[in-house]
């Protein structure tokens, strides 16, 4: 069954830094696009962060840029992203997503996980 | 920074043809896809490249795209399609979101 499931969320002082992990199965990582999308609870959706298929170059939302990172791990098949420097306003359901298509994207996320939280408070 | 407009709601009765529009500017120059959330649910995708339908998301769902707004119809809506609905396009090296429409089977 092809799946990706999130782990790593958790409550985080504002500053403080968190690693999100994201284990894909069913298919390899290497052969396909992979993001990052949050929601605020009730809200709705914003990318975060995305990573090409063939590793060609990443990507960050402006609200996150310099301190998120998205990287992986092709031996684990996973996909991380690192929070630093973390603010009340980055609270939100993460969700890790696949993008259709492989080297050919559709330029949609055809695979979700159910997300991990997140919670920035003091 | 783009942004993609959608209406908050849309109500629509059993049986009946529910249209939710997605506006950006020159939206029809890109490829949009449509997610569907019911509560407490990870987004499904339903439609994407503007008209295809993913395996699996009944034939009721169609999806337009030209000049400024997207479109997704759903014909002949069931309870089951009540939901909120995302559109979701590229531009400039970021996915951009739509601001969500809740749909409403009465």
């Amino acid at each position: 069954e092809v799946q990706v499931v999130e782990s790593g969320g958790g409550v985080v002082r504002p500053g403080g830094s968190l690693r999100l992990s994201c284990a894909a199965s069913g298919f390899t990582l290497d052969d396909y696009a992979m993001n990052w999308v949050r929601q605020v609870p009730g809200k709705g959706l914003e990318w975060v962060s995305g990573m090409n298929w063939n590793d060609a170059g990443t990507g960050h939302a402006d609200s996150v840029k310099g301190r998120f990172t998205i990287s992986k791990d092709s031996a684990k098949n996973s996909l991380f992203l690192q929070m630093n420097s973390l603010r009340a306003e980055d609270t939100a359901l993460y969700y890790c997503a696949r993008e259709a298509g492989g080297s050919s994207s559709k330029q949609a996320f055809d695979v979700w996980g159910r997300g991990t939280m997140v919670t920035v408070s003091s | 920074s783009y942004e993609l407009t959608q209406p908050p709601s849309v109500s629509v009765s059993p049986g009946q043809t529910a249209t939710i529009p997605c506006s950006g500017d020159n939206l029809g120059n890109k490829y949009v896809c449509w997610y569907q959330q019911k509560p407490g649910q990870s987004p499904l995708l339903v439609m994407y490249q503007d008209t295809l339908r993913p395996s699996g998301i009944p034939e009721r769902f169609s999806g337009s795209n030209s000049g400024n707004t997207a479109t997704l119809t759903i014909g002949g809506t069931q309870a089951v399609d009540e939901a909120d609905y995302y559109c979701q396009a590229w531009d400039s090296r970021s996915y951009v979101f739509g601001t969500g429409t809740k749909v409403t089977v009465l």
